[in-house]
């Protein structure tokens, strides 16, 4: 299930099930959104990109979701493996101005 | 070969000491930045540098000096550190303009005791 408290908010899977990590972004003005993936002990590395004149885009086992009427934007994984426990991180941008990121979500995946 | 790279990796200082970390990147990217993220994982823009000049400077105190030799590599020298210090800073890289993924090293964990 998913949580939101003090702590980052965490989402826990089983191998092979699907996951869906959500974001609410803040600036209605944003026009590219980035998801990255950072594991314990390094830097978040890029996933998936979108840009704001679409809603949905696929890449190996991830599918990024944008719904610009409620500035929400979601990561979805196919047959979720114990590798991708992470935490995740959304992120955006309008123009020339500076990448800002979400709070981030860990993701927990059981054998 | 790593794209960003940054050193040290790990770095435990007193408070009051004076203390750098380095950042190249090889991808040939004309901007460079620095973030830093806390203890709950939030990151946060410190600076941008673009072709060695200084775009974006966040509220940082300014004991913390990015210098950029040249579009490689930017360095963050910090001064009379503090406790409160302490986190992971990250250096990242990505081309200019917009809608530009940008691509971070692995990062430099700095403890002020």
């Amino acid at each position: 299930g998913e949580s939101v408290g003090l702590h980052l908010p965490t989402l826990s899977v089983q191998e092979g099930d699907n996951s869906i990590i959500n974001c609410a972004y803040s600036n209605s003005a944003s026009d590219y959104f980035i998801w990255y993936k950072q594991e314990s002990g390094k830097g978040p590395q890029f996933i998936i990109d979108i840009r704001s004149n679409m809603d949905k885009r696929q890449g190996q086992r991830v599918t990024v979701l944008l719904n610009k009427t409620v500035k929400h934007l979601s990561l979805q994984i196919a047959a979720t493996q114990p590798g991708d426990s992470a935490v995740y991180f959304c992120a955006e941008n309008k123009g020339y101005s500076t990448l800002t990121f979400g709070k981030g979500t860990m993701l927990l995946v059981s054998p | 070969d790593t794209a960003v790279s940054q050193t040290p990796k790990y770095l435990v200082t007193q408070m009051g000491n004076d203390k750098s970390i380095k950042c190249e990147q090889n991808l040939g990217h004309d901007t460079m930045y620095w973030y830093k993220q806390d203890s709950k994982k939030f990151l946060k823009i410190m600076f941008s540098y673009n072709n060695k000049e200084l775009i974006i400077n966040e509220t940082v105190p300014n004991r913390f000096s990015p210098k950029s030799p040249d579009k490689a590599h930017l360095n963050l020298h910090i001064n009379s550190l503090e406790l409160g210090d302490s986190a992971v800073y990250f250096c990242a890289s990505s081309k200019t303009g917009p809608g530009n993924t940008i691509y971070f090293g692995e990062g430099s964990w700095l403890t002020v005791v």
